[in-house]
C-alpha cells in the first residue's frame, strides 16, 4: 500500500550543523509530498510541499525537492538553530476515490543543542 | 481565538468513563478531521467531515463517536475505551476535500488522552 518511510531519530545537532532528514514514498500514482512540523506541546504546521516531480519547496531555511526517480522528499536545512528543534513529519497526498488520502511518516525528532 | 482550538488539552480517564473532545476552527473552513498520534507510529486519520458530512471513517472502532454539528465544530466521544486508547488526538480543518482544490490542513494543538 501507500507510505512513507522517514530516517528513525532522534538526531541531534549542533547549532550551525547541517541537517537532512530522509523520506522516501511508496505510492501508485503522482502524490503530493509535504513536510510538517510539530513544535513542543503544538499541533502540526505545514512547513513546505510540493505537488509534481522536480519541484522544490521551501521555508524558514528548510527545503526539500520532489524526486520521482528515487521516489524521495529528503528535506535539508543549511545552519540550523534551537530554535528547529521539534519533530519533522514527511507525508504524501493523492486522490482517492473522490476524496483525498493524507499519510504520515513516522516523524523524526529534531534536537538541537547550542 | 484563532485557528484550530481543542479541549481539554489534557485528558485522563478510566475504561468505563464516558467522555468528549472538541475541537473549534476559526478559519472559516468546510473540513474537519481527527487523527491519532501515537508514540512511534504514523498520524492515523480517523474521520474526515466535509459540510458537516462524514466522508470518511477508516475502520475506527465504535467505541469512538464524531459528531459534526456545524462546519466550525467536531467533537469525538469516548466510552467504555481501552489503554491502547491512549495517544494524542489531534483535530485539523482545511477549506475543502475533495479530488481537486485540496488545500493544507491546519492542525489544532491535540487532546493528550490517557486511559486507565
Amino acid at each position: 500500500g501507500d507510505s512513507v518511510t522517514q530516517m528513525e531519530g532522534p538526531v541531534t545537532l549542533s547549532e550551525e550543523a547541517f541537517l537532512t532528514i530522509n523520506c522516501t514514498y511508496t505510492a501508485t500514482g503522482y502524490p503530493s509530498l509535504f513536510w510538517y512540523v510539530q513544535y513542543p506541546g503544538e499541533g502540526l504546521q505545514l512547513l513546505l510541499k510540493a505537488t509534481k516531480a522536480d519541484d522544490k519547496g521551501s521555508n524558514k531555511g528548510f527545503e526539500a525537492t520532489y524526486r520521482k526517480e528515487t521516489t524521495s522528499f529528503h528535506l535539508e536545512k543549511g545552519s540550523v538553530q534551537v530554535s528547529d528543534s521539534a519533530v519533522y513529519f514527511c507525508a504524501l497526498r493523492f486522490p482517492q476515490g473522490g476524496s483525498e488520502k493524507l499519510v504520515f511518516g513516522k516523524g523524526t525528532k529534531l534536537t538541537v543543542n547550542p | 481565538e484563532t485557528g484550530v482550538t481543542q479541549t481539554p488539552r489534557h485528558l485522563v480517564m478510566g475504561m468505563t468513563n464516558k467522555k468528549s473532545l472538541k475541537c473549534e476552527q476559526h478559519l472559516g473552513h468546510n473540513a474537519m478531521y481527527w487523527y491519532k498520534q501515537s508514540a512511534k507510529k504514523p498520524l492515523e486519520l480517523m474521520f474526515v467531515y466535509s459540510l458537516e458530512e462524514r466522508v470518511e471513517n477508516n475502520s475506527v472502532p465504535s467505541r469512538f463517536s464524531p459528531e459534526c454539528p456545524n462546519s466550525s465544530h467536531l467533537f469525538l466521544h469516548l466510552h467504555t475505551l481501552q489503554p491502547e486508547d491512549s495517544a494524542l488526538y489531534l483535530c485539523a480543518s482545511s477549506q475543502e476535500v475533495g479530488s481537486t482544490g485540496w488545500d493544507e490542513q491546519y492542525f489544532g494543538p491535540g487532546t493528550r488522552l490517557t486511559v486507565t
